[in-house]
């Protein structure tokens, strides 16, 4: 199977510090990867997506960045609030198929 | 919002029992998911579906079946439940790029 996995289990930052979570990935035939926010009892939710063609990525608040060299993805939160803990994954998609990694807790401390 | 729904969201059963966990979607996507995710964990396929009577074994595939009768409904069943199979069951839809998860089913097996 892929390969898929997050650095750092859990996450504390500062109320209006910047996150950053990282994610490294095995399959450089990904044809896409995408970061998921979960909060407590509910199912992922999409944040933002990059295509294998690409470096980076800007959303509202969220930045990701792909470096194809060393395999590996990363989701920039600016000016995190406590709205933004939750667990973060990333996942990449081949052939037809998502490929999770286990999820980064972030905790924003008020 | 997604519109994506799974019932039940609780469910505490007996072993030996038959289940069947219900998932549906309202945005005509074609293809469809069936996650195992314990808590904290990543997410592991069970089986997905391209469409109307295609169905696939993911990587926890052996001990439950699915069907995809209509294009909205997608639901999974358990012929006998166990402990093990005691978990939250995450059902998700693809349009493009977006993958929308349901609420999930946290399954009991007493």
């Amino acid at each position: 199977g892929e390969s898929v996995g997050l650095h750092l289990p859990t996450l504390s930052v500062q109320e209006g510090d910047n996150s950053i979570i990282n994610c490294a990935y095995s399959n450089s035939a990904s044809d896409y990867f995408i970061w998921y926010k979960q909060e407590s009892g509910k199912g992922p939710q999409f944040i933002i997506d990059i295509r294998s063609n690409m470096d980076k990525r800007q959303g509202q608040r969220v930045t990701v960045l792909l470096n194809k060299t060393v395999k590996h993805l990363s989701l920039q939160i600016a000016a995190t609030q406590p709205g933004d803990s939750a667990v973060y994954f990333c996942a990449e998609f081949t052939g037809n198929q998502f490929y999770f990694g286990t999820g980064t807790s972030l905790t924003v401390i008020p | 919002e997604a519109d994506i729904y799974q019932t039940p969201r609780y469910l505490v059963i007996g072993t030996g029992k038959k289940i069947t966990l219900e998932c549906s979607q309202t945005m005509g996507h074609d293809k469809m998911y069936w996650y195992q995710q314990d808590p904290g964990m990543e997410l592991h396929l069970i089986h997905y579906s391209y469409g109307v009577n295609s169905t696939e074994k993911g990587d926890l595939s052996s001990e439950s079946t699915v069907s995809r009768i209509r294009t909205e409904h997608f639901p999974l069943t358990l012929e006998s439940a166990r402990p093990s199979h005691t978990s939250q069951y995450l059902c998700a839809s693809t349009g493009t790029v977006e993958q929308y998860f349901g609420p999930g089913t946290r399954l009991t097996v007493t």
